[in-house]
């Protein structure tokens, strides 16, 4: 049971180019989100995702995009990378149990966009 | 909109008690939940309050006052490991289970 993983662990870009982030969960859960982490700001929802092929915008979505072909995985994109996403990307998803809504995160994707 | 407040540093030292506050603003209050964070990894889930009252945990505890829109979380007989960064988080009204959180604390445990 490897709980939530992500890929890459680690990216450096160069303004303009794009990558796919990929979030893998193996706990059947339902619900997924992706997040960005950044020094002093906690953590700022981007998408999340209420069951497969469905996705939904969070705070800070300009210039993601995601996708939920299959329960089991979301895909964060960006499309044309900007320096202002260089950030630590962490991917976790939930299911209702109760009211407490426990998110299990993953280990987060590194990025740096020069 | 929703904001929560708690503060961006907290130190103690081995063996003592320290209470994390925060204060939150939001609409449609579900609950209030506590994450920790280790320099470099993931979030893990510590506790979750949706009703007033203490919430105990092994060394840590939370608590919450609804009417005061306020919490905390007491982590006692501290030890170095517990150093580490605490959120405070609530669901976000517009984002079905999805949470809101707050900017985090710092804590720092010496010897």
């Amino acid at each position: 049971n490897a709980g939530v993983t992500q890929t890459p662990k680690f990216r450096v870009l160069k303004t303009g180019q794009s990558m796919t982030l990929l979030c893998a969960q193996d706990m059947n859960h339902e619900y997924m989100y992706w997040y960005r982490q950044d020094p002093g700001m906690g953590l700022r929802l981007i998408h999340y995702s209420v069951g497969e092929g469905t996705t939904a915008k969070g705070e800070v979505p300009d210039g993601y995009n995601v996708s939920r072909l299959k329960k089991q995985n979301f895909l964060l994109g960006l499309e044309s990378a900007a320096p202002s996403q260089t950030s630590v990307y962490f991917c976790a998803s939930s299911y209702r149990r109760g009211g407490a809504d426990e998110q299990f995160f993953g280990p987060g994707t590194r990025l740096t966009v020069l | 909109g929703q904001s929560l407040e708690q503060p961006s540093e907290v130190t103690a030292v081995e063996g003592a008690i320290v209470q994390i506050n925060c204060t939150y603003q939001t609409s449609g209050f579900y609950g209030l939940s506590w994450y920790q964070q280790h320099d470099g990894g993931a979030p893990t889930f510590l506790s979750y309050n949706a009703l007033d009252g203490l919430e105990e945990t092994g060394r840590f505890s939370s608590f919450l006052s609804r009417s005061d829109s306020y919490g905390y979380l007491l982590l006692q007989e501290l030890q170095m490991k517990d150093s580490a960064s605490y959120f405070c988080a609530v669901r976000s009204p517009e984002a079905g289970t999805a949470l809101i959180f707050g900017k985090g604390t710092t804590l720092s445990v010496s010897s």
